[in-house]
């Protein structure tokens, strides 16, 4: 059973960085095929995706985000991380690390979810 | 404004079914048959219930079936259990460029 488990700080300051890690279990973030993305909810409102990189170490981003974002993997430590650049208020949300699964011509969703992490960008 | 636009709540009696509906455009949900739907508890973290529009993981009770129409995706829940009270939310696969988006979500209440 795959698990996943985000951490980082709760508080961020306006125009710093925000900065994500999960740790998986029972899961290789470099095995062949597995894909790992970062989607994020503001309070109250819907999901959004952050972007994704693959066992390979390509990336792909939200192009609303893409000139902020950064995703890379640490595969001696089983975790991938998220990087977020120049935050403002509206990047206050509960971030979520997944499972992606893509299948090229067949497949897409997310199987395994994180709880998720509330990062607030406040002065 | 969601890329994808689902009602902002459904209800139903314990037993009845109800079905959430998620529309997009020919660019996403009718592009593709690649639509998921997430049940979300307050305070937990989203979980995968349909995928690829009408598949259902090892664990989803079969009471939960997803089909979809043109540019319209819809999620069934018959059989409505109180613990099927939830916030449930659509996906879509959006070609090379959006990627993947989400619906603004549901509100099901169970009366």
């Amino acid at each position: 059973q795959v698990q996943l488990q985000e951490s980082g700080p709760g508080l961020v300051k306006p125009s710093e960085t925000l900065s994500l890690t999960c740790a998986v279990t029972g899961g290789s973030v470099s095995s062949g095929s597995s894909y790992w993305s970062w989607i994020r909810q503001p309070p109250g409102k819907e999901l959004e995706w952050i972007g994704y990189i693959s066992y390979s170490g390509s990336t792909k981003y939200n192009p609303s985000l893409n000139s902020r974002v950064t995703i890379f993997v640490d595969t001696s430590k089983k975790q991938f991380s998220l990087i977020l650049s120049s935050v403002t208020a509206a990047d206050t949300a509960v971030y979520y690390c997944a499972r992606d699964v893509q299948i090229i011509g067949r497949s897409y969703y997310f199987d395994y979810w994180g709880q998720g992490t509330l990062v607030t960008v406040s002065s | 404004q969601s890329a994808l636009t689902q009602p902002r709540s459904v209800s139903g009696s314990p037993g009845q079914s109800v079905t959430i509906s998620c529309t997009g455009t020919s660019s996403d949900v009718g592009g593709y048959d690649y639509v998921s739907w997430y049940q979300q508890h307050p305070g937990k973290a989203p979980k995968l219930m349909i995928y690829d529009v009408g598949k259902r993981p090892s664990g989803v009770p079969d009471r939960f079936s997803g089909s979809k129409s043109g540019n319209t995706a819809s999620l069934t829940i018959s059989g409505l259990q109180a613990e099927d009270e939830a916030d449930y939310y659509c996906s879509s696969y959006a070609g090379t460029y959006r990627f993947r988006v989400f619906g603004g979500g549901t509100k099901l209440t169970v009366l």
